[in-house]
């Protein structure tokens, strides 16, 4: 079966330009989040969708948004890039509890290398 | 807010040592989910374990073994008998109120 998938692998930007990321989760999953991580550090939590509404949403500015299609695939998009936004961009996908209380584990895809210049 | 700590930066063992990373989280909840994440030097993170807050037993897998504690708020992995191959970053993380936390992450090498 096919893993999270990401596109595209890596992205050369300039300041102040605006990025598009995409995810496609794993076949079944309905939930989709998105993490930064930099260099020597842990991910960051940006989003959480869960069956296309917004769950969470970490300490992140509104330069960044993302939403979830009806096919549950996901789009992260970056406006107004600073230097500070290079990064490794995650997707990770994971089970709904029909209840929505259950969390279930999050498979990480490979990411998505962003330079900004 | 919800804090995971990941005390050891680096860890360097032999092959076949035993290992333990620790892991301390902190949060307000009663309702939370704990989990450990590998990532090799390929860079894609791999599921490890969950753990819910309701379910203090501990799990062994393999070499694997994970250690809940409640009262200290701890989350500790043991490697047993090292191999070269588990060489990896590994993060503990907390799900709780919406929100997910990584640690900062221990790097462990193992040397032949």
């Amino acid at each position: 079966d096919a893993g999270v998938t990401q596109s595209p692998t890596h992205l050369i930007k300039t300041r102040g330009q605006h990025v598009t990321l995409r995810c496609s989760p794993i076949s079944g999953h309905k939930s989709v989040s998105w993490y930064q991580q930099v260099l020597g550090q842990g991910p960051q939590f940006i989003f959480q969708y869960y069956e296309k509404e917004e769950r969470g949403r970490g300490n992140f500015p509104d330069r960044f948004s993302a939403r979830q299609f009806p096919n549950y695939s996901s789009e992260l998009n970056v406006n107004a890039l600073l230097l500070g936004d290079s990064a490794l961009y995650l997707c990770a996908s994971s089970l709904v509890s029909p209840d929505r209380w259950r969390i279930y584990e999050q498979y990480f895809g490979p990411g998505t290398r962003l330079t900004v210049t | 807010a919800q804090k995971v700590t990941q005390a050891q930066t680096e860890i360097s063992v032999v092959e076949k040592e035993d290992v333990t990373l620790d892991c301390v989280y902190e949060t307000r909840d009663t309702t939370y989910y704990l989990f450990w994440y590998k990532q090799p030097p390929s860079g894609e993170l791999v599921f490890l374990i969950r753990r819910n807050s309701f379910d203090e037993q501990n799990e062994i897998s393999g070499r694997y073994s994970w250690n809940f504690q409640k009262s200290t708020s701890s989350f500790n992995f043991t490697i047993t008998a090292s191999q070269v191959v588990d060489s990896a970053v590994y993060f503990c993380a907390l799900w709780g109120n919406n929100d997910m936390r990584f640690g900062a992450g221990t790097r462990l090498t193992v040397k032949p």
